[in-house]
């Protein structure tokens, strides 16, 4: 059984750092593309980040460019996402999703979600 | 960056009822584009992929077609189970995008 399993949310001030982490199972970590999705409350999808299967492709909405960052350790079956200088706006539930396959980008597969709250 | 227009915003629907959903890309986007439904407080399930590949597990009343800009996400008779918030997607090019979504709501 594929699970996602999210973790590292939080409140943070604006300004101020969180990674999240992600850990997978249920499948062959390292052979999949893995995506971070958004959702503000009360809104709709925003995708964010995305890694391929080797973590050396990685792709950032123009939102978080410069500020986020998005790794894998295919050892641990894990996908992270470090968050620096986060704004107000960056509140939302963070989702950990996986590929299709090892090239198609759709979410196949969510986790949970984690919440991140950015305020004084 | 690809904009995504879904249409309607909200359908008032009953069960039993069929039900067309519009997904629209500002360029063309071949067959790269994917539906998913977000029931309340859940996370979000691909439905469809690739326009009309239905994903693992996902009922045959759902069906999807479309090509370059134009798609649409037919659910041919409506479950209880159904009414939810749609999103579509595009893995066209970078940055991927979602359209703002369809909230499917009980007549």
């Amino acid at each position: 059984e594929v699970q996602l399993l999210e973790s590292g949310g939080g409140l943070v001030q604006p300004g101020g750092s969180l990674r999240l982490s992600c850990a997978a199972s249920g499948f062959t970590f390292s052979t999949y593309v893995m995506t971070w999705v958004r959702q503000a409350p009360g809104t709709g999808l925003e995708w964010v980040s995305a890694a391929d299967s080797g973590g050396y492709g990685t792709y950032y909405a123009d939102s978080v460019k410069g500020r986020f960052s998005i790794s894998r350790d295919n050892s641990r079956s894990t996908l992270y996402l470090q968050m620096n200088s986060l704004r107000a706006e960056d509140t939302a539930i963070y989702y950990c999703t996986k590929g299709v396959d090892g090239s198609n980008w759709f979410a196949e597969f969510w986790g949970q979600g984690v919440l991140v709250t950015v305020s004084s | 960056e690809i904009v995504l227009t879904q249409s309607p915003a909200t359908l008032s629907l009953s069960p039993g009822e069929r039900v067309t959903l519009s997904c629209r890309a500002s360029q063309s986007v071949t067959r790269s584009l994917a539906w998913y439904q977000q029931r309340p407080g859940q996370a979000p399930r691909l439905l469809i992929y690739d326009a009309s590949i239905r994903a693992t597990g996902i009922p045959a009343r759902f069906s999807g077609s479309g090509s370059g800009t134009d798609f649409t996400l037919t659910i041919s008779s409506l479950e209880p189970e159904d009414f939810a918030v749609y999103y579509c997607q595009h893995r066209k090019n970078w940055p991927l995008t979602f359209g703002g979504g369809t909230k499917v709501e009980i007549k």
